[in-house]
């Protein structure tokens, strides 16, 4: 069964560093997403892409994040200065199915020292 | 804003046990997704509920979706030690071309063997 895939399952970074989380979404699926939990809280929505752009992007989702589609198949999230409150797991969901449905991947844990 | 407020908030029960957890709003969904997720890993999809006082089964799982669609259950038929987990509802709210989740509060389970 096709699923969602992420690398790394674990970034470990100093404050200030750019870091690029990657994924790669279910092959036919048009519609990207990011999403962040912080350790205890709700999974919360940051950037959504489709058509090769930014559809819809939360107020978390500021200046310092951004989203790429570099190829066919890798989907990536970049952090250019990493703060402190970075610190979370980053989801990768793409899009579709019946009911357009978000499929989830395993995450990414970003530990910002 | 539109909350997914999800009850109760942590439940342990033993092995064998039936228990019902609730995801109510206080407007109406357009359609509800189910997840659940374990520790370190990404939500995985249960169900889609879309129809007002529909009844969707996924083995001992039993999810219904309000007649006015602003509450959703979902029921646990003998619980067993592998569904300890989160249980996340969760609201596809369109916004641009795509479609970001919002999700519930959760509901952490726990079931002793």
């Amino acid at each position: 069964e096709p699923e969602v895939t992420q690398t790394p399952s674990h970034q470990v970074t100093q404050m200030g560093q750019e870091v690029i989380l990657r994924c790669v979404p279910i092959s036919n699926h048009l519609y990207f997403y990011w999403y962040r939990q912080i350790l205890g809280q709700k999974v919360e929505f940051l950037v959504s892409f489709y058509n090769n752009e930014i559809s819809e992007k939360s107020e978390i989702f500021d200046d310092q994040f951004s989203v790429e589609r570099p190829d066919g198949s890798n989907f990536t999230l970049k952090i250019r200065s990493t703060k402190l409150e970075d610190s979370a797991m980053y989801f990768c969901a793409s899009r579709g199915g019946r009911y357009n449905e978000q499929f989830f991947g395993p995450g990414t844990r970003l530990t910002v020292l | 804003t539109q909350l997914l407020e999800q009850s109760p908030q942590f439940l342990s029960i033993q092995e064998g046990e039936n228990l019902t957890v609730y995801c109510n709003s206080s407007s109406v969904f357009s359609s509800l997704q189910w997840y659940r997720q374990e520790p370190g890993e990404g939500p995985v999809l249960l169900v889609t509920v879309v129809t007002g006082g529909e009844v969707k089964k996924l083995k001992r799982l039993t999810f219904q979706f309000g007649d006015a669609r602003k509450d959703s259950s979902l029921h646990i038929t003998a619980a067993q030690p592998g569904d300890t987990g989160l249980y996340l509802c969760a609201e596809a709210r369109r916004g641009g071309a795509t479609n970001k989740l919002i999700f519930g509060t959760g509901t952490l389970l726990a079931v002793q063997p």
